[in-house]
């Protein structure tokens, strides 16, 4: 069964800064999505990028990026210039391809030290 | 409406009373989740529908949690007999065709305490 680890419980960062939350998953599956998604206090969560897994060039949106290590089944956030606004749990997602039951990881909390 | 809609927002009960959470999706999508997000827990899939297709039921804990969506809109998650390990926030998210190419809309969440 495919798993989503997230090992870090709470990050901080300042202001400005840069930081990377971390994500791996377990799947013996070749074809696959990955995601981040963030929930804010409000708890309504909204998507944050999104990668497939055949391609080699890793996402980008604006201030956040990642880095997908396929081999090594990793896929990391990274979060540029942090605003106070981006503190929040933050998701990393896994969904097979063709299928519609997301596996999430337990979260990692964000703390955006001004 | 412009997004997704659950009620109430927050909702105390007593143990072994019956609850029921709604989720109303974006206008037009077919595929609708719901989620139960437990205290340092992440993301536990409940239920999937999707058209008029038999939802999958598999991530139901218990027969006490039973859920529907009338007319391929509306949805209402029930638990009878509610216990104290239920409480946790209920998501709710639709997608339009519920393809991985789309992203999840999410609705805010019932959160739910049992006394």
């Amino acid at each position: 069964a495919q798993t989503v680890t997230q090992s870090q419980p709470e990050m901080s960062v300042q202001e400005a800064e840069t930081v990377t939350l971390s994500c791996t998953y377990d799947t013996s599956e070749s074809d696959y999505y990955l995601f981040w998604y963030k929930q804010p206090p409000s708890r309504q969560m909204i998507l944050v990028i999104r990668q497939e897994a055949y391609k080699q060039q890793n996402a980008t949106e604006n201030r956040f990026s990642v880095n997908f290590q396929k081999a090594a089944k990793s896929f990391s956030l990274k979060i540029s210039d942090s605003q106070l606004g981006d503190a929040a749990m933050y998701f990393c997602a896994y969904l097979t391809s063709g299928t519609y039951k997301y596996i999430f990881g337990t979260g990692t909390r964000l703390k955006v030290l001004a | 409406g412009a997004g997704v809609s659950q009620s109430p927002s927050n909702k105390v009960t007593e143990k072994g009373k019956d609850v029921e959470l709604r989720c109303d999706p974006i206008s037009g999508h077919t595929a609708l989740y719901w989620y139960r997000q437990s205290l340092g827990q992440g993301l536990e899939f409940l239920i999937y529908f999707q058209g008029n297709s038999a939802p999958d039921k598999s991530g139901l804990p218990s027969d006490r949690f039973s859920a529907e969506r009338t007319g391929g809109s509306v949805s209402t998650l029930t638990i009878q007999r509610t216990q104290q390990e239920d409480s946790a926030v209920y998501l709710c998210a639709s997608s339009f065709w519920g393809d991985a190419n789309e992203k999840l809309f999410f609705g805010s969440g019932t959160q739910l305490s049992v006394l």
